[in-house]
């Protein structure tokens, strides 16, 4: 196992809502990834978190942010919540160093659904 | 045109069998490539890294071309095991040392 923990692991919205999604990166990790996987797809690149600061972000709406804590866990909001939002969210942690050598482990991830 | 590509599958294949799966992409600033194996509903496990000089591990061999932009992932004597969906990864510095997946192309070995 990677020591990466997720929770929920299933979770039933409704358009409109808005969910927190939590992720545990393992020990001695310093950067948190989140990534959506739709049925079908590979998992997108939402945002990446090091250090308490977002490092990067890909192209996902400003209804989908994040945090990270002084304990490298992290937290993945989504308000306003749309029917193709239903997806597998994948959180990853890594120990980055500088330069892009590091390994991104992956959590269990938290099924969503969105009626 | 997507930046990570794959064979399309499903690959269906009997024990025993080798089979490759093919992968390119389009930014030619991507610094790691990898594959990872995800098996159905659940998260996606680091196979093995890709480097330009080729690498092994036991069954699998993956191999990069970065003039190319090509990635190959070759897996001989399946096992039923090996049943399961492949990504083709790429690491880029652009937007924070995001991974970039492909779709995945999905195996199914049969005895």
């Amino acid at each position: 196992e990677t020591g990466v923990t997720q929770s929920p692991t299933h979770l039933i919205k409704t358009r409109g809502q808005q969910v927190t999604l939590r992720c545990s990166s393992q020990s001695g990790h310093n950067t948190v990834s989140w990534y959506q996987q739709a049925l079908g797809q590979g998992p997108q690149f939402i945002f990446q978190y090091y250090r308490e600061e977002e490092n990067g972000r890909g192209n996902f709406p400003p209804r989908f942010s994040g945090l990270q804590f002084p304990n490298y866990s992290s937290e993945l909001n989504v308000n306003a919540l749309e029917l193709d939002d239903s997806a597998l969210y994948l959180c990853a942690s890594s120990l980055w160093r500088g330069g892009g050598t590091d390994t991104q482990y992956f959590g269990p991830g938290t099924r969503l659904t969105v009626l | 045109r997507k930046e990570v590509e794959q064979d399309p599958g499903p690959f269906n294949v009997p024990e025993g069998a080798t089979v490759a799966f093919n992968c390119t992409y389009s930014n030619s600033a991507s610094q790691s490539f990898f594959w990872y194996r995800q098996d159905c509903r659940k998260e996606p496990k680091l196979l093995m890294s890709v480097y330009s000089s080729g690498n092994e591990d036991g069954r699998f061999t993956a191999q990069l071309n970065r003039a190319s932009q090509y990635i190959s992932l070759l897996i001989r004597d399946s096992k039923l095991s090996d049943s399961a969906t492949y990504l083709c990864v790429v690491k880029t510095r652009e937007y924070g040392n995001k991974l970039v997946f492909g779709a995945g192309t999905i195996l199914r070995v049969k005895s």
